[in-house]
């Protein structure tokens, strides 16, 4: 079957640095995305790994390892507005998104 | 990135009567269309994949006769919820693609029924 572990919450403080680790098993993979979502909004897209290696954009990063079925999203510089929930979306061999429930950050002062 | 829209952004409805959720792509041309809803807490669920010009892709346990999707062009979708009850009170969400790139959402639709 399809599966995506992430853990259901995370603490960081503001400033610090977090890593959000994700594992997955999908019928055939195409990369894997990485979404944000605020409370009561709509998904927006961070970042999507095709190739093993790691991405930047910003204070944003995302790892992908295809043959360990990992991927890691890393924040810097945390903002009080990071706080939010961060979607891992593996893409399978029909192109659709593999969704989890997300992992909840909570940034604190 | 792209810009999705979704119209309307909120809806209280009756018990028994119909809602239509419009879904806009504004700036590319969307050859695959999906329908999701998110009940508070809980992981996004696929309800349908729309592709221009065709019949939708249900997922399984979603009635094709109560969740209404047409999908008359590349710009344009709609959801419309027959017969509405309290319990398809929930939050819907629809993201546009363009060929096999990422999908981008619109803002949502939360929708009451009473």
């Amino acid at each position: 079957g399809q599966n995506i572990d992430q853990p259901t919450e995370m603490t960081a403080t503001e400033g610090a640095i977090v890593q959000i680790n994700c594992t997955y098993q999908t019928s055939g993979f195409n990369g894997l995305f990485w979404y944000q979502q605020h409370a009561g909004e709509a998904p927006t897209f961070l970042s999507y790994n095709v190739l093993d290696g790691l991405e930047e954009k910003g204070r944003f990063s995302s790892f992908l390892s295809r043959s360990k079925g990992y991927s890691y999203l890393l924040l810097k510089e945390l903002q009080m507005k990071d706080s939010a929930s961060y979607l891992c979306a593996p893409m399978d061999s029909n192109y659709q998104l593999i969704w989890g429930a997300g992992t909840k950050l909570i940034i604190k002062p | 990135g792209a810009v999705v829209s979704q119209h309307p952004s909120r809806v209280i409805c009756k018990s028994g009567t119909s809602v239509k959720i419009e879904c806009r792509s504004l700036d590319f041309q969307a050859t695959t269309m999906f329908w999701y809803r998110q009940f508070p807490k809980q992981s996004l669920m696929l309800m349908a994949t729309s592709n221009e010009g065709s019949k939708a892709t249900y997922e399984q346990g979603v009635e094709k006769d109560k969740f209404l999707i047409n999908h008359a062009s590349l710009t344009l979708s709609t959801l419309t919820v027959t017969s509405a009850h309290p319990e398809d009170s929930s939050f819907y969400i629809c993201s546009a693609r363009q060929g096999e790139r990422e999908q981008y959402f619109g803002p949502g639709t939360r929708l009451t029924v009473t």
